[in-house]
């Protein structure tokens, strides 16, 4: 069956670190991607996506995520976070084939710290 | 752009009563989700619309959860008995397109707890 991995699941970065989430899925076949984000309070909104094309895709407020085919990965990254990236993200995929069905990862945890 | 409405935010009841959420999706899309989303974990689909006929409701527990939507645009889902596991966020979420070849736009969710 199609799942959603990410295995970290509450991460503590000060101001300026860089950031790296994991998401890793497992399917063989072909995958639409998104990483979604839920601030305090709201509602989750679309972080960026990957549909075909360059595998290194970016998306709003300085994140980019890299898709490897290869290792069935699609992991998100920050080169410098802010206070206000303290977040829920969350890691989805949509399998083909399956009634378009969008499978979401359990989420991870983002607190910057000043 | 008006987003997805839900209503309510918030719903507490006992165990064994009903209960009812509404959505109302961004205008003309034709797509509309139902999740759940326990705490801790990610949301999980419930039943998927295509205008109103149902796309995929393979993880709808059939025996207490119905979900209609009417004329292809507002959606209700309803729990009838609740249990204490149903105690959760529930996400409506729409998108303009079949398929998974577009984003989804959620709403701010329901929170039950089952009491």
């Amino acid at each position: 069956a199609q799942s959603v991995s990410q295995h970290n699941h509450h991460v503590i970065l000060s101001e300026a670190a860089s950031l790296e989430l994991g998401c890793n899925y497992s399917y063989g076949g072909t995958v639409n991607l998104f990483w979604y984000v839920q601030y305090p309070g709201q509602h989750l909104q679309l972080l960026l996506k990957y549909f075909s094309g360059d595998p290194l895709v970016k998306g709003i407020k300085g994140f980019e995520a890299e898709f490897i085919k290869s290792k069935f990965s699609f992991n998100l990254r920050k080169p410098s976070v802010q206070w206000s990236d303290t977040a829920e993200y969350f890691c989805a995929v949509g399998f083909t084939g399956t009634a378009s069905k969008l499978t979401f990862g359990t989420g991870t945890r983002l607190q910057v710290t000043l | 752009e008006a987003g997805v409405a839900q209503s309510p935010r918030y719903k507490i009841i006992e165990k064994r009563q009903s209960v009812a959420f509404w959505c109302n999706p961004i205008s003309g899309h034709a797509t509309l989700y139902w999740y759940q989303q326990i705490l801790g974990q990610g949301p999980k689909l419930l039943i998927q619309f295509q205008n109103n006929g149902v796309v995929d409701d393979s993880q709808l527990p059939k025996d207490r959860f119905s979900a209609e939507r009417l004329k292809g645009v507002d959606s209700t889902l309803k729990i009838q008995p609740a249990k204490l596991e149903d105690s959760a966020v529930y996400l409506c979420a729409s998108s303009p397109h079949r398929g998974v070849y577009t984003e989804a736009f959620f709403g701010q969710g329901t929170r039950l707890t089952v009491v």
